[in-house]
């Protein structure tokens, strides 16, 4: 049981080139997540997929575009690097762990990141 | 939209001794969760601790605790002992909840640095 993968852990791109940061999760959770952390910030949702099937836009979208290819599988591209997409990625998936009523209980395990340079 | 908003960039405390950092948080959700998050400079997310806003009774996990207040929307984590392993950034973190199951992700706040002294 490896939790939430990310690949690749370091990546340099100059200006314009595209990439993908791939993420896998073997624990059969139904919605993931990609967000972005800069310099003194905390994490920000850049896309999430509630569920297989499913994306939707979170605070910072513009620039990347993802892919929820199955359920284990969420990918994040950039179409056409810019120094300001310079930042730490993580993936994470989230696992509803049990209903009390109405009210689901999560929760959330994160990959270990992804650091991209853009020059 | 919410916000997380935590007021100390940094904090530092001799060992052994017991801090608290503060979030406070702005929602019109009734339904939702905190959390705090720590992260050493290996950078790894990992969870701290959570608290459910339906429940009164504070969430309480070993060494740390919380101190929820959901009319005053502050959630306060509290770390006795404190250890030379707890230096990392901490994160104070809300989520929606979701009846229907999917939840729409996390929301942080800009984190602070706590150093734990010898």
């Amino acid at each position: 049981n490896a939790g939430v993968t990310q690949t690749p852990k370091f990546q340099v791109l100059k200006t314009g080139q595209s990439m993908t940061l791939q993420c896998a999760q073997d624990m059969n959770h139904n919605s993931m997540y990609w967000y972005r952390q800069d310099p003194g910030m905390g994490l920000r949702l850049i896309y999430y997929s509630a569920s297989e099937g499913t994306t939707d836009k979170g605070e910072v979208p513009n620039g990347y575009n993802v892919s929820r290819l199955n359920k284990r599988e969420f990918s994040l591209r950039l179409e056409s690097a810019a120094p300001s997409q310079t930042s730490v990625y993580f993936c994470a998936s989230i696992l509803l762990s049990g209903l009390a009523g109405r009210r689901a209980i999560y929760e959330q395990y994160f990959g270990p990141g992804t650091r991209l340079t853009v020059t | 939209a919410q916000t997380v908003t935590q007021s100390q960039p940094e904090m530092s405390v001799q060992e052994a001794e017991t801090v608290t950092l503060s979030c406070t948080y702005d929602t019109s959700e009734n339904n939702y969760y905190l959390f705090w998050y720590k992260q050493p400079p290996s950078r790894q997310m990992i969870l701290v601790i959570r608290q459910e806003a339906y429940k009164q009774q504070n969430a309480t996990e070993n060494r740390f605790s919380v101190n929820f207040q959901k009319a005053a929307k502050s959630f306060s984590l509290k770390i006795s002992d404190s250890q030379l392993g707890d230096t990392a950034m901490y994160f104070c973190a809300f989520m929606k909840g979701n009846s229907g199951g999917g939840a729409d992700g996390l929301t942080f706040g800009k984190g602070t640095h706590l150093i734990i002294q010898p």
